[in-house]
């Protein structure tokens, strides 16, 4: 299957810095979604980014399908951003009927 | 996300117990999937089903069983033929294979 790597692991910010977060995929798809996983294991839905920059508040994301990565960043970071993001990927290629693959994830965490 | 829930929250097992994860959409998505998640990991899928009475084998479905008699739920059965089956279970739904997937607040099951 594709493989989906995400980075950095581990990155922790003070309130208000911005921070970039980078998922690499090794395979055309034709679905990308990031995910914020809060302390009580909820995925929460951010963007649905095959291709192209979207913004949502102090989020925003890119993906350069053609160079199989997508960046997401957050802007004036709060402590409420604290979590885990996850980025994946359903394969462009074959019969994957949609199947989501997912990053190990990076875990950020934001001190007042 | 609203639309999907999942019970219980919580789920103990002793050894060699099966027990029934149950997963309910009222999205009116065709497709439904089940993701298993270890700790410090992402997600991996156990089974989905693309549309009624069909459902098909995810990376690590041995141990697991699925059925699919209604569109809008897709219960989960841990065996005990499944050998470390303490983890975090997610249910997902999707319109169809290449849409965006939306995620229950997921069952944290421990084997006693």
């Amino acid at each position: 299957g594709i493989q989906v790597e995400q980075s950095p692991p581990d990155l922790i910010l003070q309130e208000g810095a911005n921070s970039t977060l980078r998922c690499n995929f090794s395979d055309s798809v034709n679905n990308l979604q990031w995910f914020h996983q809060n302390p009580w294991g909820q995925l929460i839905n951010l963007f649905y980014i095959p291709s192209g920059t979207k913004q949502n508040g102090r989020l925003s994301a890119t993906t350069v399908a053609t160079e199989r990565y997508s960046l997401l960043y957050i802007s004036s970071s709060q402590t409420t951003d604290s979590g885990v993001y996850f980025c994946a990927v359903v394969n462009g290629r074959g019969s994957t009927l949609g199947r989501l693959y997912f990053g190990r994830g990076t875990q950020l965490t934001v001190w007042p | 996300d609203g639309g999907i829930t999942q019970s219980p929250k919580y789920l103990f097992r002793k050894e060699g117990q099966n027990v029934t994860l149950s997963c309910e959409q009222n999205l009116n998505h065709d497709a439904m999937y089940w993701y298993r998640q270890d700790p410090g990991q992402g997600l991996r899928l156990i089974y989905y089903s693309q549309i009624v009475n069909d459902f098909q084998k995810g990376d690590i479905a041995e141990g697991y069983s699925v059925s699919r008699e209604k569109k809008e739920s897709f219960p989960l059965t841990v065996t005990s033929a499944q050998k470390n089956p303490t983890a975090f279970y997610l249910c997902a739904s999707s319109m169809d294979s290449r849409g965006r997937q939306y995620f229950g607040p997921g069952t944290r099951l421990t084997v006693l």
